[in-house]
């Protein structure tokens, strides 16, 4: 089974509806993120949480909100979708060590039309 | 001003040949770390190799090693002996201070290697 997992895979939206996308891990691992990517920008944080207490708002927060509901789950809101959040949105872990990578679940292609 | 920068957006390279993706970054903490990963068109992203500032040697991972120039701010990576399993986007990330776990990201090479 994969470590990092994400619901759902695909989704396709109209604007202004509310999307939730959510994030399970079974990696034991304290700190979660939310990115998304689109095409020649790389990954850009969105929300990220050290701790189930902990919610730290990343360099694109805006229009998004997130929830961690434990220590393994980690969801991202769209209140009010809109066409330019259509992009690929990853979940990734990482333990405390300095030298940490992050772990990234497969990724929700969301489509907002 | 971007703090990782992936200057080739593209590449093309035969096929057992190697390959030198470049980085370079832009910080002025003295504690920071440098990460690769492969993005196939499958689309997940998997963890290559990584290099911490303070580290005295290059790093190494079986077929990638990194290019390490702190001086220059460079962080290049070398894959040996090229594979058409190795086409796929490649980015380069930097975590900057000992305590801060958010990554910066590189906007990625697209890496096609020809058989």
């Amino acid at each position: 089974d994969a470590d990092v997992t994400q619901t759902p895979r695909n989704r396709i939206t109209k604007t202004g509806k509310r999307i939730m996308l959510e994030c399970s891990q079974t990696k034991g691992h304290d700190r979660m993120y939310w990115y998304r990517q689109d095409p020649g920008l790389g990954l850009r944080l969105i929300y990220y949480s050290f701790d189930v207490k902990d919610i730290n708002k990343g360099e694109i927060s805006d229009g998004y909100s997130v929830s961690r509901q434990a220590q393994a789950k980690f969801s991202l809101s769209l209140e009010s979708a809109i066409p330019n959040q259509t992009a690929l949105y990853f979940c990734a872990t990482s333990d405390e060590r300095e030298r940490s990578e992050q772990f990234f679940g497969p990724g929700t292609r969301l489509t907002v039309l | 001003a971007q703090k990782i920068t992936q200057t080739q957006p593209g590449m093309f390279v035969q096929e057992k040949e190697a390959v030198t993706l470049d980085c370079t970054y832009d910080t002025s903490d003295p504690s920071y770390g440098l990460f690769w990963y492969k993005q196939p068109s499958s689309g997940e992203m998997i963890f290559l190799i990584y290099q911490g500032s303070y580290d005295q040697q290059n790093a190494t991972e079986g077929r990638y090693s990194l290019n390490f120039q702190k001086a220059r701010k460079s962080a290049n990576l070398v894959i040996s002996a090229s594979q058409l399993g190795d086409s796929a986007m490649y980015f380069c990330a930097m975590r900057e201070g000992p305590s801060n776990y958010q990554l910066i990201w590189g906007a990625g090479t697209k890496l096609i290697i020809k058989p």
